[in-house]
C-alpha cells in the first residue's frame, strides 16, 4: 500500500528564514504529487502539485517544490517565510486520477516576527 | 466559484444520537471522499464514491456510512455516535479525468463533538 511520511512534525523559523519540508512516498508506479497547506482554523488548499514534466514546480505564495523520483521525494521549499506562512503543511500523492490520494500526517510551521 | 458545502459546521451531540452530515459540490466533479483530521494523525480517508452509486471504504470507515445518489451530494452518517469519532471531518471533491484531474477541493469543515 501506498504511504506518505512527513519527517518533520513541527518546525519553528523566524521570519525570513529559508524553509524546507521533506516528503517521501512510498509507490513505485507514476504518482501524482500536492502539497495542500491549512491556515488556522480553515481547510486545506493547494500549494502545488507534480503530474508530470519539470520536477521543480512554482506553487502559490512563492513556494515550489522538487520531485526527485530516485529517492520518491516531493520537499517543499520557500526561500523566506513570513509569519503569515504559519500553518500546518500536507504532502499528498495517488497513483493516478482515478485513484485514493494519501496524506502525510502533516508539519506544522510556526514562522515568528 | 467552485465550492464544496458542509453542514453543520460544528456539532455537539451525544452516544448513539444518529447524525448525518452532508456535502455539496457545485462543480460535477465524479469524486467525493470524506476524510477526519485529528491531531498528530493528519487526514484519514473513512469513505470515497468514484460516481453516483459507486462508494468505497478508506482506512477508517468502521462507524460510518455514506451514499451517493447524486453527483453533487455525498452525506456522511453516524449511525450510533461515539467519543472516539469526535473530530474534525472534511469533505472533498476532484475530477477523474481532464487537467483539473486529481486536486481535491475541499469544504470548510465539519467540527464534531460526541459527549
Amino acid at each position: 500500500a501506498q504511504s506518505v511520511s512527513q519527517h518533520n512534525h513541527h518546525v519553528i523559523l523566524s521570519e525570513a528564514a529559508s524553509l524546507e519540508l521533506g516528503c517521501n512516498y512510498s509507490y513505485g508506479g507514476t504518482v501524482n504529487l500536492f502539497w495542500y497547506v491549512q491556515y488556522p482554523g480553515q481547510h486545506l488548499q493547494l500549494l502545488l502539485k507534480y503530474f508530470s514534466g519539470d520536477p521543480l514546480v512554482k506553487g502559490i505564495k512563492g513556494f515550489e517544490a522538487e520531485f526527485i523520483k530516485s529517492k520518491f521525494s516531493f520537499n517543499l521549499r520557500k526561500p523566506s517565510v513570513q509569519w503569515s506562512d504559519t500553518a500546518e503543511y500536507f504532502c499528498a500523492v495517488n497513483a493516478g486520477a482515478g485513484t485514493a490520494l494519501i496524506f502525510g500526517k502533516g508539519t506544522t510551521l510556526s514562522v515568528s516576527s | 466559484e467552485a465550492q464544496v458545502t458542509q453542514n453543520p459546521r460544528y456539532l455537539i451531540t451525544v452516544t448513539g444520537k444518529k447524525l448525518t452530515v452532508t456535502c455539496s459540490q457545485n462543480m460535477n466533479h465524479e469524486y467525493m471522499s470524506w476524510y477526519r483530521q485529528d491531531p498528530g494523525l493528519g487526514l484519514r480517508q473513512i469513505y470515497y464514491s468514484m460516481n453516483v452509486e459507486v462508494t468505497d471504504k478508506g482506512d477508517v470507515p468502521e462507524g460510518y456510512k455514506v451514499s451517493r445518489k447524486e453527483k453533487r451530494n455525498f452525506p456522511l452518517i453516524l449511525e450510533s455516535p461515539s467519543p472516539n469519532q469526535t473530530s474534525l471531518y472534511f469533505c472533498a471533491a476532484r475530477k477523474t479525468s481532464g487537467s483539473l484531474a486529481g486536486e481535491l477541493f475541499f469544504g470548510e469543515g465539519s467540527r464534531l463533538t460526541v459527549l
